[in-house]
């Protein structure tokens, strides 16, 4: 089956500065991109995607890029601010937008 | 417009005993997901329900089960219970898995 591998675990960075998150994926068949935040104790939410036949999208200060052929995806924050401080997971599906296999998430930690 | 909504928020069980978890989905949406997400760790699809069928499932044992009903809720079923299946158990929705899903605040299951 699919496997996600995400890089670093722990992310500290200063206010205004940039976060890059990267994930790697094992299926060339997956299609589908999502990435998601999580504050402590509060559920997943959807802050960006992008699809097989696209390479990169961006929604203000947030922007992800698909390498197909080096099957990875990254996820860039641009003048990051502290509540931009969670837990970011990335995930790819295989089929549809609901089977995902996530990785292990990332800590990004924004400093004042 | 509610979104999902689970119940309940927690539970503690002890192991051997079986527990149903509930899960609504957001208005208009036909297809609910269910993750388990362990502590540090990123969501693990469980299965997917369509019309009252599972339509895919993940790597769980027949331990976990689950049915949807016609007004689209779900629920998860889950028994013999092991100390390893403490976790968070998230529930998502989408409308026919053609559109992002959108999660539940999860239900916190704790096993002693």
């Amino acid at each position: 089956g699919e496997n996600v591998e995400q890089h670093p675990s722990t992310l500290s960075v200063q206010e205004g500065d940039s976060a890059v998150i990267k994930c790697t994926y094992s299926d060339s068949a997956s299609n589908y991109f999502p990435w998601y935040k999580q504050e402590l104790g509060k559920r997943p939410q959807l802050i960006i995607d992008i699809r097989s036949n696209v390479g990169e999208k961006k929604d203000q200060r947030i922007a992800v890029t698909l390498n197909k052929t080096a099957k990875h995806f990254s996820l860039h924050i641009t003048e990051t601010q502290p509540e931009d401080s969670a837990v970011y997971f990335c995930a790819a599906s295989i089929s549809g937008y609901s089977t995902l296999t996530f990785g292990k998430g990332t800590m990004l930690l924004v400093s004042p | 417009d509610a979104g999902v909504t689970q119940s309940p928020t927690h539970l503690i069980k002890t192991r051997g005993q079986q527990v149903t978890l509930r899960c609504s989905p957001k208005s208009g949406h036909d297809t609910v997901s269910w993750y388990q997400q362990a502590l540090g760790q990123g969501p693990q699809f469980i299965f997917q329900y369509y019309e009252e069928e599972e339509r895919q499932r993940g790597n769980f044992p027949d331990r976990f089960s689950g049915h949807q009903f016609p007004n689209y809720s779900s629920e998860l079923n889950v028994n013999a219970l092991l100390l390893g299946d403490s976790a968070l158990y998230l529930c998502a929705s989408s409308l026919n898995d053609n559109q992002p899903q959108h999660f539940g605040d999860g239900t916190r299951l704790s096993i002693l």
